[in-house]
């Protein structure tokens, strides 16, 4: 069955940068794009925006364009999201989602909750 | 970017009750919509894609419509596992979702 495993809980200065992993398993992993969602405690989910896990194309949503970098590894089965700059409003949990046909994202990671505080 | 505003925001039912969500879009979507189920402190689940079609193994109370700008999930009769959170979802170029609608114990 589908599975995507994220990385654990982080806790950060305001300023540094963190990367989330988020392996996935049982599926053919290059035939699905990936997405990254944000929510923020109490609020609703947001789209950072998402990656061709084949050949590394990524679109970022504006509000997260220049702070959050998408990358991709087809020989592991493994994607990452790297956030700089952040900040205490930053603070959320992180989700990796499957994309597949007619662009629904049908299947989530456990969510990284990454904490932001000095 | 699509804008959705789901109504209402909170709802208080008992097990049993018919339930209707709202969700309507600032243009049309044609029928781009999903609607996630949320509990606290998991990840959103997958109920309806494409405004009407039901994901495997939803139960069939369960039922999503509309198309254009307005859209509607309905619950036949309210379960216990179904007091949660429900967002709707433009699937489409910029994956917008919903505010949320938190389904209470009345």
């Amino acid at each position: 069955q589908v599975q995507l495993v994220q990385s654990g809980a982080e806790m950060k200065k305001p300023g540094a940068s963190v990367k989330v992993s988020c392996k996935a398993s049982g599926y053919t992993f290059t035939s699905y794009g990936m997405h990254w969602v944000r929510q923020a405690p109490g609020q609703r989910p947001e789209w950072m925006g998402w990656i061709n896990t084949g050949k590394g194309n990524t679109k970022y949503a504006p509000m997260f364009q220049g702070r959050v970098t998408f990358t991709t590894d087809p020989s592991a089965g493994v994607v990452y999201l790297e956030h700089s700059g952040l900040t205490s409003e930053d603070t959320a949990v992180f989700y990796c989602v499957r994309m597949r046909g007619s662009y629904v994202l049908d299947s989530w990671g456990q969510g990284t909750l990454v904490t932001v505080s000095s | 970017d699509v804008q959705l505003t789901q109504t209402p925001s909170t709802l208080s039912a008992s097990v049993g009750d018919r339930v209707t969500i709202t969700c309507r879009a600032s243009q049309s979507i044609n029928t781009w919509l999903a609607w996630y189920q949320q509990r606290p402190g998991k990840a959103p689940k997958l109920l309806i894609s494409e405004a009407s079609i039901l994901e495997s193994g939803v139960p069939s109370r369960f039922r999503g419509s509309g198309s254009g700008t307005e859209f509607t999930l309905t619950i036949s009769s309210l379960q216990p596992d179904d007091f949660a959170t429900y967002y709707c979802h433009n699937h489409n170029d910029y994956w917008t979702f919903g505010q949320g609608t938190k389904v209470e114990v009345k």
